[in-house]
């Protein structure tokens, strides 16, 4: 069964003060590992799809990276409106086309 | 802009009643999947359909939910008899295949259908 797990829950950050939310996976074959951000009342909105180790995506501020345990995406001088909550999300050779979702980090960026 | 509609954004209902949700998926995909989120258990997959074909619905319960596609541009989610525990954000998303040969499946997501079952 495939798994995520998403660190840490909350971050709190002062404008312009760069960090990195961790997604730590567990599956049978990797398809793909998928990035989405979700703001209050709207469904995720798609960031980033990473393939295989080593791979890295950008952009704007946001930078996610790939490797064989886990993902992260760098957050270099946050703006107020990266302020949303933050999802990881694994398909994987035995999931089909289904996503497995982490619990997410909630971002705040503080002006 | 291409997006998936959900309707109704708000549902308030009691306790034992009817509940239907549909979503119309974007032209051209193919999957479409149910999720639900809750603050306790996050985004639960429900249900998915290939083509309209149900493939995976082990995520329901099977006694009171049940989802359809009548048609490619309409799925639906009904819940009978309702109760206080599906209280819930549920959201439809469709699939589109991504760019690169491994499979992996871009999905976008509608703005989610926000029941309360009192």
């Amino acid at each position: 069964e495939d798994q995520v797990t998403q660190s840490p829950e909350a971050l709190r950050l002062q404008e312009g003060e760069s960090s990195s939310l961790n997604c730590s996976y567990t599956v049978s074959g990797l398809r793909g590992l998928f990035w989405y951000r979700q703001d209050p009342g709207k469904g995720p909105e798609f960031l980033f799809t990473l393939y295989s180790a080593g791979e890295e995506k950008e952009k704007e501020r946001l930078k996610a990276t790939l490797t064989k345990k886990e993902s992260f995406l760098h957050i270099t001088a946050p703006k107020p409106e990266d302020s949303a909550t933050y999802l990881c999300a694994v398909q994987s050779e035995t999931s089909g086309s289904r996503l497995t979702f982490g619990e997410g980090t909630q971002l705040t960026v503080n002006p | 802009d291409a997006r998936v509609t959900q309707t109704p954004r708000h549902k308030v209902t009691e306790m034992g009643q009817e509940v239907t949700m549909r979503c119309q998926p974007i032209l051209g995909h193919n999957t479409v999947f149910w999720y639900r989120q809750t603050m306790m258990q996050g985004l639960e997959l429900l249900a998915y359909f290939r083509n309209r074909a149900p493939l995976d619905d082990s995520g329901m319960p099977k006694d009171r939910f049940s989802a359809e596609m009548p048609d490619a541009t309409l799925a639906t989610l009904k819940i009978q008899p309702s109760e206080p525990r599906d209280s819930a954000v549920y959201f439809c998303a469709s699939g589109l295949r991504s760019g690169g040969a491994t499979g992996a499946n871009v999905l976008t997501f509608g703005a989610g259908s926000r029941l309360t079952v009192l």
